[in-house]
């Protein structure tokens, strides 16, 4: 199966600042999009998702950007927050012909630190 | 809280042994995802659950085997395990439509000795 090194890219920030979390996808077919938060030992959080369809979409504080041409997904966090240190994770769904098939692959996972 | 519920939250078994692991789905959701995440890593799909019957999995062998009840929940068994087992098992529910959002338990930690 796919695996990933141990070391995981990192990005540190202050607090307030903007953090921009990037990761590429690894299937041109994949139409659905979610970007996932890990604390320390808890499981994945639901952030945000998008669509093929959209190129962006905003929640609360945060933005996904998808372009698809590049096979390229981002996350933007307006004025982090030290509660947003976390693993980051994006996740791609290849939907098989229509069905309720739902196989998540993640991506390699980013490590945010926001100092206070 | 994503209503999602998984049992027990940690686990040491020895190699060769078999282990089950339980998952609850959160309220309305008919499917039921399992992933294994190694230290490190992210979280791998093992297999989906839907109207209890397995609908699509990864690149796992035959000893990681499941069940969904009618209640939605679902058991993930793994035998004859092996020291790369030891992971964060996590089980993830949703509604069964086209690209719904999933929601993720806490996990089982697994450590196989």
């Amino acid at each position: 199966g796919e695996s990933v090194g141990l070391h995981l890219p990192t990005l540190s920030v202050q607090e307030g600042d903007n953090s921009i979390i990037n990761c590429a996808y690894s299937n041109s077919a994949s139409d659905y999009f979610i970007w996932y938060k890990q604390e320390s030992g808890k499981g994945p959080q639901f952030i945000i998702d998008i669509r093929s369809n959209m190129d962006k979409r905003q929640g609360q504080r945060v933005t996904v950007l998808l372009n698809k041409t590049v096979k390229h997904l981002s996350l933007q966090i307006a004025a982090t927050q030290p509660g947003d240190s976390a693993v980051y994770f994006c996740a791609e769904n290849r939907d098989a012909g229509g069905t309720s098939y739902g196989k998540l692959t993640f991506g390699q996972g980013t490590i945010l630190t926001v100092h206070p | 809280e994503t209503g999602v519920t998984q049992s027990p939250t940690h686990l040491i078994k020895t190699r060769g042994q078999q282990v089950t692991l339980r998952c609850s789905s959160q309220s309305g959701h008919n499917t039921v995802s399992w992933y294994q995440q190694a230290l490190g890593q992210g979280p791998q799909f093992i297999f989906q659950y839907y109207r209890e019957e397995e609908n699509g999995r990864g690149n796992f062998p035959p000893r990681f085997s499941g069940l969904q009840f009618p209640n939605y929940s679902s058991e993930l068994n793994v035998n004859a395990l092996e020291l790369d087992d030891s992971a964060l098992y996590l089980c993830a529910s949703s509604l069964a439509s086209l690209n719904t959002e999933a929601f993720f338990g806490q996990g089982t930690r697994l450590t196989v000795v």
